[in-house]
């Protein structure tokens, strides 16, 4: 099975704080990598696809990128709204393995 | 717009098995990868396995490999995930979830969730 590693677990940032996070996988992944926000008691909700590709909807305070095996998730001015745990998940090979998650908290 | 539209919640003892369906309301599997997901109490997502219905091919994470089996009847647009041989730290939320199915990848992508479904294992 494909690993996912993400780095920091916990984030603890400010309103206004430009924030990233960073995911490596155990073996190339090409660019099939997607970022999920997950709020307490409600299901993920998809952010970026394909590294680097904005769902529709999700602000572009949001942006992706990396291929191969590291990536970053970064948030440009992080917002009230965005103290959650985020997620890395690749989907190649026949697998869909996440990353154990890094939570974003109010310093 | 599709949803996809999950059992409710179970409560089982150890060594029994649990069977969770996820129907996917007005839309199909047809096209897409059909995962499911579980998440413990307090931890992180948990990939567990899928099927491509279009192909009818299942993968399954090495941890569950002889403990899972993953379903679809097309005609119903219902997956179905079976837990056996159950243990107390099953106890979790468990998601279907869908996303188009890249033959590039031939992997699991994800973009859309069910609401999950609680299964609490305790004797």
């Amino acid at each position: 099975d494909i690993q996912m590693t993400q780095s920091p677990s916990t984030l603890s940032a400010s309103v206004g704080d430009r924030v990233t996070i960073t995911c490596r996988a155990s073996q190339s992944i090409s660019s099939w990598l997607a970022w999920f926000q997950q709020r307490p008691g409600k299901a993920p909700k998809l952010l970026i696809y394909k590294a680097s590709a904005l769902e529709i909807g999700v602000p572009s305070r949001f942006s992706g990128s990396g291929s191969g095996t590291e990536f970053t998730l970064t948030i440009s001015s992080l917002q009230p709204d965005d103290f959650a745990t985020y997620y890395c998940q690749q989907y190649n090979d026949y697998s869909g393995t996440f990353g154990q998650g890094t939570k974003v908290e109010i310093k | 717009q599709v949803q996809l539209v999950q059992s409710g919640p179970e409560v089982k003892k150890p060594g029994s098995s649990v069977t969770v369906s996820c129907k996917a309301s007005g839309g199909t599997f047809s096209s897409h990868a059909v995962s499911w997901v579980r998440q413990a109490p307090g931890q992180g997502l948990e990939w567990m396995g899928g099927i491509i219905p279009l192909f009818g091919t299942t993968n399954y994470a090495q941890k569950f490999q002889g403990r899972v089996t993953i379903t679809a009847d097309e005609s119903t647009s219902t997956a179905y995930m079976e837990l056996s041989r159950l243990r107390s730290e099953d106890t979790a939320v468990y998601y279907c979830a869908r996303g188009a199915y890249y033959y590039d990848s031939r992997g699991y992508f994800i973009d859309l969730w069910g609401q999950g479904t609680l299964v609490t294992v305790s004797a």
